[in-house]
């Protein structure tokens, strides 16, 4: 059964400063892996998806690698903003390309 | 509009009651999911579907049915709602073929008294 694990549960650093979460997983059989971002009372927006054969994936200030054999994924986020304080979830399919099995999420605040 | 839409956003009840949560989407997606969110233990799957004639269990579908009336339309069913019940519910969308991501609705935060 795949189990997803997420440290930190919970982080606060200052703004501008560039932070890692991080996210592992125990059956290193994935077909991808995706990163979310939930804000307070909504639904989960995807930030990026990872193929199985990738090592990494960039959007504007978001890196996310991944190291298969390992069974770890990081989120590397540049030069934190305020505007960045979310949870953010990691989650692999179960098989094939669906369903998801998800972390319980960081839960980040950057303080202004 | 939002492309995943859930009916009710907020919904209080009794113990014992009948509820539906309605989902719709307007992606033309063929596959659609049921999760629940609960504090401490993140996200968990209800059911899934991936055509109008598919159904699934998910880790977590006692106490709970659905019902896939069109492609575009995914209600999930509390027969007896039970306190335990109380939690926040998302609907989400994807297509294999594209090799898309999930797509979330807001979510639908049920109580139960």
């Amino acid at each position: 059964k795949q189990e997803v694990t997420q440290i930190p549960a919970a982080l606060s650093v200052p703004e501008g400063e560039n932070l890692v979460l991080n996210c592992s997983f125990t059956d290193s059989a994935i077909y991808n892996l995706q990163w979310f971002r939930q804000d307070p009372g909504k639904g989960l927006t995807s930030l990026l998806l990872i193929q199985s054969s990738q090592r990494e994936q960039t959007s504007g200030r978001l890196n996310a690698s991944l190291d298969k054999s390992s069974g770890r994924s990081t989120l590397y986020i540049a030069a934190s903003q305020p505007g960045d304080s979310a949870t953010y979830l990691c989650a692999v399919p179960l098989s094939g390309n669906t369903p998801l099995v998800f972390g319980k999420g960081t839960r980040l605040s950057v303080i202004a | 509009d939002a492309d995943v839409t859930q009916t009710p956003r907020n919904r209080i009840t009794k113990t014992g009651k009948r509820i539906m949560l309605e989902c719709s989407q307007t992606k033309g997606h063929d596959r659609m999911y049921w999760y629940r969110q609960d504090p401490g233990l993140g996200l968990r799957l209800i059911y899934y579907s991936f055509d109008v004639k598919d159904i699934n269990k998910g880790e977590i579908s006692d106490g709970y049915s659905v019902s896939r009336q069109a492609q575009a339309k995914f209600s999930l069913s509390l027969e007896s709602a039970i306190p335990n019940q109380t939690a926040l519910y998302f609907c989400a969308t994807s297509d294999l073929a594209s090799n898309q991501p999930q797509h979330f609705g807001d979510g639908t935060r049920l109580s139960i008294l």
